[in-house]
């Protein structure tokens, strides 16, 4: 089982649909990271989480520390929002563990 | 293991030693990435080269030079640096550096201490 679980695996949905992506991890951690791709360039960095709820323009993301739980939500999704989505902690040995990712597609 | 490696895992140099990073993967990957991981701050990318050739540089000081002599390898040259540039560098390979299935293979990073 990876420390790191994101779901769903892959999403394809509406222009204008409210959308939830989980990230699960099993280990003690210092932060999270929520990332970007798309399938022109390298990754960027949306979140970084230490605890609570951050929000930028149309993306929130969430984390509960006792759950070990996160989501990133996009609201108002938009084709140009179609990305894979990456969850990724910092564990307590300073070491950073990736999830697979999330692939999402929005359809105009 | 994600079939790219990276040495050392751990580096401690002074400000006026001169080190190298060393990223390597046989997955046949033609896109390979530097990404520097701060204390506290998000992940940051500093170079991208696409077979052999750099094809993004964000804005990253000159005291470090990357190299890609080919598409297994990608280093990443270390001079003069500064205290502040301690932090974990991650490399990472990609199939194709456009390509819309893909995802990135992230190398464990190297510990990178500047005293």
């Amino acid at each position: 089982k990876n420390e790191v679980e994101q779901s769903p695996q892959n999403l394809t949905a509406q222009e204008g649909e409210f959308i939830t992506i989980n990230c699960s991890y099993s280990v003690g951690i210092s932060a999270l990271h929520w990332l970007q791709q798309h399938p022109g360039g390298g990754i960027v960095s949306l979140f970084m989480l230490s605890s609570g709820k951050k929000k930028h323009g149309r993306l929130i993301a969430t984390i509960n520390i006792q759950e070990k739980h996160s989501s990133l939500h996009i609201t108002a999704s938009h084709p140009r929002d179609s990305a894979v989505y990456i969850c990724a902690v910092l564990n307590r040995d300073d070491k950073i563990i990736f999830g697979k990712g999330t692939r999402l597609h929005i359809l105009p | 293991e994600t079939g790219v490696t990276q040495t050392p895992r751990h580096l401690v140099m002074g400000m006026t030693n001169k080190k190298s990073l060393k990223c390597e993967q046989h997955l046949g990957h033609n896109a390979m990435y530097w990404y520097k991981q701060s204390a506290k701050k998000p992940l940051e990318l500093m170079f991208v080269y696409s077979l052999e050739e750099r094809v993004e540089n964000n804005s990253v000081p000159s005291r470090f030079s990357p190299e890609c002599p080919n598409s297994s390898h990608l280093f990443l040259h270390l001079h003069t640096l500064q205290p502040e540039d301690s932090a974990l560098y991650l490399c990472a390979s990609r199939l194709e550096i456009a390509s819309s299935t893909d995802t990135q293979y992230f190398g464990p990073g190297t510990r990178l201490t500047v005293l």
